[in-house]
C-alpha cells in the first residue's frame, strides 16, 4: 500500500507562475523526500526534511512539512519550461529490519512557455 | 562514475520466458532496490538489499528473484513473464539502509510481456 499520496495528480502552469504540490501520508515518519523524473528517465533527488523540521529551502524549491497533518507540500516558484516533470513525494517505512523508501503516485507537471 | 545502470533499456517477452535485468553501481553503495512502475501507481519496491549476501522482499515480490553476489550487481529475474509484469523497472541504490539517504536512480528498463 502506498505511505504517500500526491495532489493533485496533474498540473498545468505558465511560466513565471509558482507551483503548489502537496503530499500526504498514513503513518509517522522520520522524514520525507521529494524526486522529479524528467519522462523517460529515472527520479532524481531534489531534497529531504526530516520530521523535525518544518520549512526547508533550495534554489526555487520551498518544502514544507507538517506532521500533525501527515502532510509536506513542494512550491516551485517562477517556474520554468525545463521543470515540466513529474514529481514525487517518498516517505520512509521500517519493516522487517530495515528502511525502506515508499514512493506516491506523482505529480505531472507541465509548464508552458 | 556511470552511477546506476540498467540494461537492457527495452525489452518485449513473450509470457512464460524468462529473463534477467541487470543493474550495476560504481558507487560502493551498500543498499539497493528494485521498483517497478506503472501508469498512476507510483514506484512500488519489489526486492531490496542491505548488502552483499542480504536480500529481503518489498511491497510486490512475486514472480521476481533477486541475487547480491557482490556489492556491485543486483540482478533481477523473471521467472515466468506474464502481461502483468508489463511495466518498466527502475533500480536503485544509497549509501546504506538509512532513510536519510538520497536514492541514486538508474535510467529504467520498459518491459513488454506478450
Amino acid at each position: 500500500s502506498q505511505q504517500g499520496e500526491e495532489d493533485p495528480q496533474a498540473l498545468s502552469i505558465q511560466e513565471g507562475e509558482n507551483a503548489t504540490m502537496n503530499c500526504s501520508y498514513k503513518t509517522s515518519i522520520n522524514n520525507l523526500q521529494w524526486y522529479r523524473q524528467n519522462s523517460g528517465r529515472g527520479l532524481v533527488h531534489l531534497i529531504l526534511i526530516r520530521s523535525n523540521e518544518r520549512e526547508k529551502h533550495s534554489g526555487r524549491l520551498r518544502v514544507t512539512l507538517d506532521t500533525s497533518k501527515k502532510s509536506s507540500s513542494l512550491l516551485i516558484t517562477a517556474s520554468r519550461a525545463a521543470d515540466t516533470a513529474s514529481y514525487f513525494c517518498a516517505t520512509d517505512a521500517f519493516s522487517g529490519g530495515y528502511n525502506k523508501l515508499i514512493f506516491g503516485a506523482g505529480t505531472r507537471l507541465a509548464v508552458h512557455p | 562514475n556511470a552511477g546506476v545502470t540498467q540494461t537492457p533499456k527495452f525489452q518485449v517477452l513473450k509470457t512464460g520466458q524468462s529473463m534477467t535485468l541487470q543493474c550495476a553501481q560504481d558507487m560502493n553503495h551498500e543498499y539497493m532496490s528494485w521498483y517497478r512502475q506503472d501508469p498512476g501507481m507510483g514506484l512500488r519496491l519489489i526486492h531490496y538489499s542491505v548488502g552483499a549476501g542480504i536480500t529481503d522482499q518489498g511491497e510486490v515480490p512475486n514472480g521476481y528473484n533477486v541475487s547480491r553476489s557482490t556489492t556491485e550487481d543486483f540482478p533481477l529475474r523473471l521467472l515466468s513473464a506474464a502481461p502483468s509484469q508489463t511495466s518498466v523497472y527502475f533500480c536503485a541504490s544509497s549509501t546504506d539502509s538509512s532513510s536519510y539517504n538520497e536514492q541514486f536512480f538508474g535510467p529504467g528498463t520498459r518491459l513488454t510481456v506478450l
